[in-house]
């Protein structure tokens, strides 16, 4: 079975604080698919970003990045320079496959991230 | 992206009533999702929609309480019936989007039943 844990619940920083989003997986799958999105207070999913369990490249988007590491199941997300905003909940998720019926989603509980000005 | 959209935004039902929610998506495709959130909490997945065949529903969740129909490749319907204040959620349809590609959202239907 597959899960994903949060286990920080809620996060407060002040604006231009940098701050990291922790997400640890468990799959048996050797192939996989893992997700951040992003839910603001108006209440939609925001996709964020896709990553495969074959590819463990770092990526970079903005003041965004993600740092995967299959050796520790984890797929953190940090924030630089963190703005109002960036408050919102995000969620880290994690799919067997892209297409079809196992390309539904597994999701973490959330943390809600709130930037002060 | 995809476009995702769903009908009604929002609603407020009595206890006993059903309330049928639509999702219209912006291209063919076989499988869609229905996801329920609950206040404060994660989304769960309730169903998955496959054109031209039955509903597959996971764990803790029924064909006579949510029943789903797939009448074509873009459009979907999830039925709340007999309404309880405990399903209060939004509830909220998601597609992938093409090969390779990732699975988009709709805005959600919050739905209050009092």
């Amino acid at each position: 079975a597959q899960k994903v844990t949060q286990a920080q619940t809620e996060i407060s920083v002040v604006e231009k604080e940098d701050v990291t989003l922790d997400c640890v997986y468990e799959t048996r799958d050797t192939t996989y698919y893992l997700f951040w999105y992003k839910q603001p207070p108006s209440g939609e999913l925001v996709f964020l970003i896709r990553r495969n369990s074959f590819d463990e490249q770092n990526e970079i988007s903005g003041r965004y990045s993600w740092n995967f590491q299959k050796s520790t199941s984890s797929f953190n997300f940090t924030i630089t320079a963190s703005q109002v905003v960036d408050s919102a909940v995000y969620f880290c998720a994690l799919s067997e496959a892209i297409t079809g019926a196992n390309s539904k989603l597994t999701f973490g509980k959330g943390i809600t991230l709130s930037v002060r000005p | 992206s995809a476009v995702i959209s769903q009908k009604p935004s929002r609603d407020i039902c009595q206890r006993g009533t059903s309330l049928t929610i639509q999702c219209q998506v912006d291209s063919q495709v076989t499988m869609m999702f229905w996801y329920r959130q609950q206040p404060g909490q994660s989304l769960t997945l309730i169903a998955t929609a496959n054109q031209g065949s039955e509903a597959t529903y996971e764990s803790g969740f029924v064909i006579d309480k949510f029943p789903i129909s797939r009448p074509n490749l873009t459009f979907s319907t999830l039925t709340v019936s007999n309404m309880s204040p405990e399903d209060s959620s939004i509830y909220l349809c998601s597609r992938t989007s093409g090969e390779g590609e990732t699975q988009y959202f709709g805005p959600g239907t919050r739905l209050l039943v009092l």
